[in-house]
């Protein structure tokens, strides 16, 4: 099995709300990744936690906040966030040092549109 | 600095046929490639992967080839089939930095025709 799983698949939200997103995975991967892509651009990485930990942030401005309550759970926290901010938000997880290769996995993204 | 590009956009390729879809990477230190593919709205799936120590890896009618002296490296999908129309991304990283950061090419959008 090599699902994750993403919710909400849409979200519309304006320029004041606070919104989350969530992922989720049961392979018992210890890296957990959040990404965001634009159309028709390849995916831009913005967090990495590895074993729990913020590992990588990719200069990804504080209006988008990671948190990873445990091993299975990856959380987005959004506010004030801006229309340019609009885009699909990807979660993916790997094992990290799997035999000297790192396969991540998606989730099916969560479209995310800022009003 | 793009240091993984995928530098057809599109290509279009009847059914039965043989897709070739390219990627050209220019950081040495990259030791694991990927391709994945992407429907619209939809998050990539992995396809296949190779290491840096083959320079072929197959999996049913998904073959990579990597040439290590030339940084490029090669999906086949062959025979080809129209359920195989979507974006493909090839990715790169380097597994001994210890970052799990990927390097992705811009895409090569296949149109396989019935």
């Amino acid at each position: 099995d090599t699902e994750v799983t993403q919710t909400p698949k849409h979200l519309v939200m304006g320029m004041t709300n606070k919104k989350s997103l969530k992922c989720e995975q049961h392979m018992g991967h210890r890296a957990m990744y959040w990404y965001k892509q634009k159309a028709k651009k390849p995916p831009e990485l913005m967090f990495v936690y590895s074993y729990e930990k913020l590992s990588i942030n990719e200069s990804v401005p504080s209006r988008f906040s990671p948190e990873c309550p445990n091993s299975s759970l990856l959380n987005l926290h959004l506010h004030a966030l801006q229309p340019e901010d609009s885009a699909l938000y990807l979660c993916a997880s790997s094992q990290p040092g799997a035999g000297g290769t790192d396969t991540q996995y998606f989730g099916p993204g969560t479209r995310l549109t800022v009003l | 600095d793009q240091q993984v590009k995928q530098n057809s956009p599109s290509l279009s390729v009847q059914e039965g046929r043989i897709s070739i879809l390219n990627c050209d990477y220019t950081n040495s230190m990259f030791d694991y490639f990927l391709w994945y593919k992407k429907y619209p709205a939809e998050g990539p799936t992995f396809l296949i992967s190779i290491s840096s120590i083959k320079d072929k890896n197959e999996d049913g009618r998904f073959t990579v080839f990597l040439n290590k002296s030339a940084k490029h490296l090669s999906l086949h999908i062959v025979p080809s089939q129209p359920g195989d129309s979507a974006v493909y991304f090839c990715a790169a990283t380097p597994t001994t930095s210890g970052t799990y950061k990927y390097i992705f090419g811009t895409g090569t959008r296949l149109k396989v025709l019935a």
